[in-house]
């Protein structure tokens, strides 16, 4: 059973759209959630989120975490065509406080 | 160097031939992961190196695979008898300590024919 969930898997959109992508988790000692952006084959790192309600922002790009309904979101304002890529979510549990366990990820086209 | 790198960028080998993928992590970084993705899958945990020694290496499917990082800086993951399931991309990243943001290097896309 997958621990990480995203949706949608994929997602099509216009430039200037704005995006949410989701992610849920399952496990049980939660140590924290991270995102990445996967353009080819190497994910480049975004956020990482240990705490409830606190909004990690980077240009366009924002991302909140809710521990006790278990997912973050991912939000993308003004989209550009640079923003097309694979959009991975991972969590890191306690018991090892370092493998990421990643959700499919979330293929995100943005057309002109 | 500047980043996670890793080589060859693709690798094409014959079932049952053995292959080496190597990583060379950020300078200074003590914690080098391997993870492998498969298409359509987001990239599956195999092995964590603290140092020089595997402090996990739960996530390597059978005795197939083996990695080594002698000096505590580079990496080879070692998969041997390649069968055509093995094919996927191989990520490597490294963070400055256990538990630190892992960057990722660009990955090699193996194929096995």
């Amino acid at each position: 059973e997958d621990k990480v969930v995203q949706s949608p898997l994929s997602l099509v959109v216009h430039e200037g759209d704005t995006v949410t992508l989701n992610c849920s988790y399952e496990v049980t000692n939660f140590r924290s959630l991270l995102w990445y952006k996967q353009e080819k084959k190497a994910p480049t790192f975004l956020f990482m989120l240990t705490s409830s309600g606190i909004e990690k922002k980077s240009g366009r790009l924002s991302s909140i975490l809710d521990k006790k309904e278990l997912f973050s979101i991912l939000n993308i304002t003004a989209t550009q065509t640079g923003d097309s890529a694979i959009y991975l979510c991972a969590v890191v549990e306690s018991n090892s406080g370092y493998a990421l366990n990643f959700g499919k990820g979330t293929s995100l086209l943005v057309t002109p | 160097g500047a980043g996670v790198s890793q080589t060859p960028s693709n690798k094409v080998t014959e079932k049952g031939k053995y292959v080496e993928l190597r990583c060379d992590p950020i300078s200074g970084h003590t914690a080098l992961y391997w993870y492998r993705q498969s298409l359509g899958q987001g990239p599956e945990f195999l092995i964590y190196f603290q140092g020089t020694g595997a402090a996990d290496d739960s996530g390597l499917p059978n005795d197939r695979f083996f990695a080594v990082r002698p000096e505590g800086s580079v990496s080879t993951l070692k998969i041997q008898r390649t069968e055509r399931g093995d094919s996927a991309v191989y990520l490597c990243a490294s963070s400055l300590a256990r538990g630190s943001i892992a960057f990722f290097g660009q990955g090699t896309r193996l194929t096995v024919v």
